[in-house]
Formats: structure tokens, C-alpha cells, sequence
């Protein structure tokens, strides 16, 4: 069975870090492109970023390039995001999504709080 | 606003049929496969269709979907209270170099 499970949320002021991370079991992690996708509360799906197997191509949203960078250790099978400079408005829901057709596989997501 | 346009809102009573439609541009639907996500409440999203029409293991054939140039269809037949959720339509943007989603539709099942 796949698993994703995401970790690192929690509540932070403005303009602070936090590091998330998720952690990928029963499938090829490293055959895998993988994204974070966040749901800000009562709202749609927003895509965050992007990172190819092998980490040679990255890619952000406007909303947050410059200010989070993703990366993977397939070695590990995790993938992770850190966030900077944080707004009130990259408080959402973080899910992380894979798998051969793009957003295949989808972990419960983490919450991330950002207030002052 | 979200890049790829979809209804805020369908309804239907049991047993009966609903569309879900999703409409964007050369970029992203008219240019690559469309995929289609179920959110229930209080879930994260799971895949119910991808490559425009196709099922992974475990989705029943009730669900089925459909592209037509820039614009994709997903279709559930004998609907179910169970089915009340949120779907969002999905592809990659080439103009972006990201993932564009639909606003979302809430499915009420009467």
C-alpha cells in the first residue's frame, strides 16, 4: 500500500521558516516526480511546487518562488519543502502528491498556521 | 481565480447523472491529459480519473471522464449520497510550468 505522510506543520509568525517533510513507502520513490499542493481553509487546491526524479528540474509558483525551495532524498524516500519569509497567506493544508500520471498518490497533508 | 474554470456547484438525487465540466486553454487542457480528484470532507484529494479517461484501480466505472480540445468532462452515473464531495479538475500548464486546478465543484447529492 502507498503511504505519504506528511510532518513539520504547526503554527509560526510571520515572516519565520519551517521545514516539512514527507516520508513515502510501498512505491518506487525515486521512479517519481513528486509536488506539494496546499489547501488554504475552505478553499481550493493550489499547486506549490514541483521536483523530477533526480531533482534536475525544479518549479514554483509565483506565489512562493524565492521564498520556498523544495528537495527530495530518494535515498530515504522523503521529499521536503522549506519555507521562508512566511505570509498570513500560506496558511493551508501542505499535501505532497506523486506518482506516473503527476498527483497519482496524496498524503493527508499537514497544517501549517501562519499568525501572528 | 483559479486557471481552469469549473461550476461552483451541481446537484442531483440518487440514482440519476451528473456532469462536471472544466474548461481552460491551449496551454494546459489543450495540451496535455486531464486528470480529475475527489475530495471528501475532510479527506485529502484522491485520484479518480487520469489521462482524460481512465480509472486506476478501485475507481468503479460509475466515474468516467472525457476531453474535448480545451475543455474536459467528468461524469458519475448512479449516484450515490456517498459520492458528496468536492472535484477538481487537474493538468499541467506549459505556459506556467506547474500544475492548474479548477475552483472546484461541490457535488450535492439530494
Amino acid at each position: 500500500e502507498v503511504q505519504l505522510v506528511e510532518s513539520g506543520g504547526g503554527l509560526v509568525k510571520p515572516g519565520g521558516s519551517l521545514r516539512l517533510s514527507c516520508a513515502s513507502s510501498g512505491f518506487t520513490f525515486s521512479g517519481y516526480a513528486m509536488n506539494w499542493v496546499r489547501q488554504a481553509p475552505g478553499k481550493g487546491l493550489e499547486w506549490v511546487s514541483y521536483i523530477s526524479r533526480s531533482s534536475g528540474n525544479i518549479f514554483y509558483a509565483d506565489s512562493v518562488k524565492g521564498r520556498f525551495t523544495i528537495s527530495r532524498d530518494n535515498a530515504k524516500n522523503s521529499l521536503f519543502l522549506l519555507m521562508t519569509s512566511l505570509r498570513v497567506e500560506d496558511t493551508a493544508v501542505y499535501f505532497c502528491a506523486g506518482g506516473s500520471s503527476g498527483l497519482d498518490y496524496w498524503g493527508r497533508g499537514t497544517l501549517v498556521t501562519v499568525s501572528s | 481565480q483559479s486557471v481552469l474554470t469549473q461550476p461552483p456547484s451541481v446537484s442531483a438525487a440518487p440514482g440519476q447523472k451528473v456532469t462536471i465540466s472544466c474548461s481552460g486553454s491551449s496551454s494546459n487542457i489543450g495540451n496535455d491529459y486531464v486528470s480529475w480528484y475527489q475530495q471528501l470532507p475532510g479527506t485529502a484529494p484522491k485520484l479518480l480519473i487520469y489521462e482524460n479517461n481512465k480509472r486506476p484501480s478501485g475507481i468503479p466505472d460509475r466515474f468516467s471522464g472525457s476531453k474535448s480540445g480545451t475543455s474536459a468532462t467528468l461524469g458519475i452515473t448512479g449516484l450515490q449520497t456517498g459520492d458528496e464531495a468536492d472535484y477538481y479538475c487537474g493538468t499541467w500548464d506549459s505556459s506556467l510550468s506547474g500544475w492548474v486546478f479548477g475552483g472546484g465543484t461541490k457535488l450535492t447529492v439530494l
